[in-house]
């Protein structure tokens, strides 16, 4: 199986700020990875697919990149409502494997 | 406009069992594998499921082979979870999503969600 390592766990930032968050593959995922936010009690919404391709009607300030086993997520001018908690996901390969999820917190 | 309709769900003790329905609209179900994806209370996302437009083709994490059977009706446009032998650490919410099987471009990799559905199981 795949093994996805998503750092940090848990951040905290500003309004305003960029932030980057890291997933690591444990073998290379020919760029099938894909990035998630999800609020409390909510459901996943995809921000990003195909490492790099920003779903339609989410903000540019997410932006997605990386190859082989490395991938990040940035966010450029952190708003309010980007708080929140983040998951990569691979689907190269069954059986697919999600990042252990990082919570963005209001500093 | 593409909806996912769960339905299902509840408690029930350990070695119970429960099937989990999700119904499509707005897309051509068909031409659609799907999954389904569970989270803990209090934790990540696990992918558990998932098979293929036609139903022929099916996969399942370790955790859940053996136990659960995915399914597809596509003449109801609907989407089912079989959970047999339920284990306490079964207990999480679930959802359905469509599934990038057989999609070169990623671009159906778990673009649109199911509003989720609770599993508690306790004795």
């Amino acid at each position: 199986d795949i093994q996805m390592t998503q750092s940090p766990s848990t951040m905290s930032a500003s309004v305003g700020d960029r932030v980057t968050i890291t997933c690591r593959a444990s073998h290379d995922i020919n760029n099938y990875l894909a990035w998630f936010q999800q609020k409390p009690g909510k459901v996943p919404k995809r921000l990003i697919y195909t490492t790099s391709i920003l779903q339609s009607g989410v903000p540019s300030r997410f932006r997605g990149s990386g190859s082989g086993t490395e991938f990040t997520l940035t966010i450029s001018g952190l708003q309010p409502e980007d708080f929140a908690t983040y998951y990569c996901l691979q689907h190269s390969l069954d059986p697919y494997t999600f990042g252990q999820g990082t919570k963005l917190e209001i500093k | 406009e593409v909806r996912l309709l769960q339905s299902g769900g509840g408690w029930v003790q350990p070695g119970g069992s429960l099937r989990l329905s999700c119904v499509a609209s707005g897309l051509s179900f068909s031409k659609f594998p799907m999954s389904w994806v569970r989270q803990a209370p209090g934790k990540g996302l696990e992918w558990v499921s998932g098979l293929s437009g036609s139903g022929q083709t099916i996969y399942y994490a370790d955790s859940v082979k053996g136990r659960f059977t995915i399914s597809r009706d596509n003449s109801r446009n609907t989407l089912y979870l079989q959970l047999n032998s339920l284990r306490t650490e079964d207990t999480g919410v679930y959802f359905c999503a469509n599934d990038p099987l057989f999609d070169p471009t990623g671009k159906n990799a778990f673009e649109f969600w199911g509003q989720g559905t609770m599993v508690t199981v306790s004795s």
